[in-house]
């Protein structure tokens, strides 16, 4: 395994449309992460999941924001109504509960653009 | 709620000058520390991390971080930078319990050759 995949790396969508984000972590890892960043800014947290239990959402994540990981491996993201104020980069993460402790594993992320 | 403060935005030294990044943080329970390099085109990698025990702590290519509990900071130092060291940093705090990341907004260090 090499690491966190994502999927798109690109998208460019206009205004009003959904979109949807995969994140493939490393195998075993139980916890999986999503972030959002904007330019000049660091990652902000949106939500996270331990295996296939969403345990936290961040209030940056509205209702238009939702997230799923049904089997505990990959997760989507998925994104209603797209605004422009949703441009930014997504960013997956996963790290495994134990052996390697607190330690997050990052993919190359999703550049969203919402014209 | 946890934050990360990092001093400088923006840091442009000549080759093999030091380096030290600052980093605050606020936070009230038990804290593990990061800092992260992302390199132009590249995503978020680990320079290392604090989790407990000796304060001092070495990670990749040759760069240092020091915990100061009683100053809630965790600032990153190499004594010698690179051209290749060239890249945004990024400062973070763990949530122990969620894992859960809060980061600083960054600083992008542009080394001159």
């Amino acid at each position: 395994d090499t690491g966190v995949s994502q999927d798109p790396r690109h998208k460019i969508t206009k205004r009003g449309q959904n979109v949807t984000f995969r994140c493939d972590p490393i195998s075993e890892h139980n916890r999986l992460y999503w972030y959002r960043q904007t330019l000049g800014q660091g990652p902000e947290f949106l939500t996270y999941f331990q295996n296939e239990a969403q345990l936290e959402k961040s209030r940056l994540l509205s209702d238009r924001f939702s997230a799923e990981r049904p089997k505990g491996s990959f997760s989507t993201l998925e994104i209603q109504r797209t605004e422009q104020g949703d441009s930014a980069m997504y960013l997956c993460a996963s790290r495994i509960l134990a052996g390697e402790g607190d330690t997050q594993y990052f993919g190359p992320g999703t550049r969203l653009t919402v014209l | 709620a946890q934050s990360v403060s990092q001093h400088n935005h923006h840091v442009i030294l000549s080759e093999a000058a030091s380096l030290e990044l600052g980093c605050n943080y606020s936070y009230g329970g038990t804290v593990n520390l990061f800092w992260y390099v992302q390199y132009p085109g590249q995503h978020l990698q680990l320079l290392l991390k604090y989790f407990s025990g000796d304060p001092l702590v070495k990670g990749i290519k040759g760069f240092e971080a020091e915990f100061i509990k009683s100053k809630f900071s965790f600032n990153l130092r190499k004594p010698s930078v690179q051209w290749s060291d060239t890249a945004e940093y990024f400062c973070a705090v763990n949530d122990a319990n969620a894992g859960k990341s809060t980061f600083g907004d960054g600083t992008t260090l542009t080394v001159k050759p």
